[in-house]
């Protein structure tokens, strides 16, 4: 069974760069039938899409977020990570990541890691 | 980009049946996946595709879709089914970019 694991610190600093890794057990990163996505969502509001990545290292991100986002893929140690730089209190939000599947017409998140909040302090 | 839209808020007596929509214009060309989430936990995948549900969702979850706007379907609504879902779709650039509805809170009376 697929699990993914998020791990990162809870706490950054105004205007320091958010660094987030999610742990793939159970199955490769290296499969050529699934991204790599990360979610976010602030306390009390809904899920916003971050951005993914496939495992060749080809990356895809929320045109919101483009500027201060950088998302790379570890193969070999079965990891994918998350760069959110110049971080303000709006990025204070629990961070997912989950596995997209695709196909022509849709697109589905499963599974998804269980989460871990990131809270940006002045 | 694209949006999806999606009432804040829904309630539905015990046993009956309910209906949360989820309306944007990527939805003319693709499949929406749809995700329950309960306080404190992680979104979980209850329907994707035309409507298929992956194993563990019950039937009484079901999902349609006309023109700009998605459905998902509870028939015989549960107390366990108390929760946030939540519509998404692929952009429609159709570039790899996703997006999700606002999410729909929904209540069991």
């Amino acid at each position: 069974q697929l699990q993914l694991q998020e791990s990162g610190p809870g706490l950054v600093k105004a205007s320091e760069t958010l660094s987030l890794t999610c742990t793939v057990s159970g199955g490769s990163i290296s499969s050529s039938s699934y991204y790599w996505d990360w979610i976010r969502q602030p306390p009390g509001k809904g899920l916003e899409w971050v951005g993914s990545i496939y495992y060749t290292g080809s990356t895809y991100y929320n045109p919101s977020l483009k500027s201060r986002v950088t998302i790379s893929v570890d193969t070999s140690k079965n990891q994918f990570s998350l760069k959110l730089s110049s971080v303000t209190a709006a990025d204070t939000a629990v961070y997912y990541c989950a596995r997209r599947t695709t196909t022509v017409t849709s697109d589905w998140f499963d599974p998804w890691g269980q989460g871990t909040l990131v809270t940006v302090s002045s | 980009s694209s949006e999806l839209t999606q009432d804040p808020a829904v309630s539905v007596a015990l046993g009956q049946t309910v209906r949360i929509t989820c309306q944007g214009d990527s939805l003319r060309s693709y499949y929406p996946s749809w995700y329950q989430q309960k306080p404190g936990q992680a979104p979980v995948l209850v329907i994707y595709g035309k409507n298929n549900r992956p194993l563990g969702i019950p039937d009484r979850f079901s999902g349609s879709n006309s023109g700009n706007t998605a459905s998902l379907t509870i028939t015989g609504a549960q107390a366990e089914d108390e929760a946030d879902y939540y519509c998404n779709s692929r952009d429609s650039s159709g570039n790899h970019l996703e997006v999700f509805g606002g999410g729909t809170k929904l209540t069991v009376l």
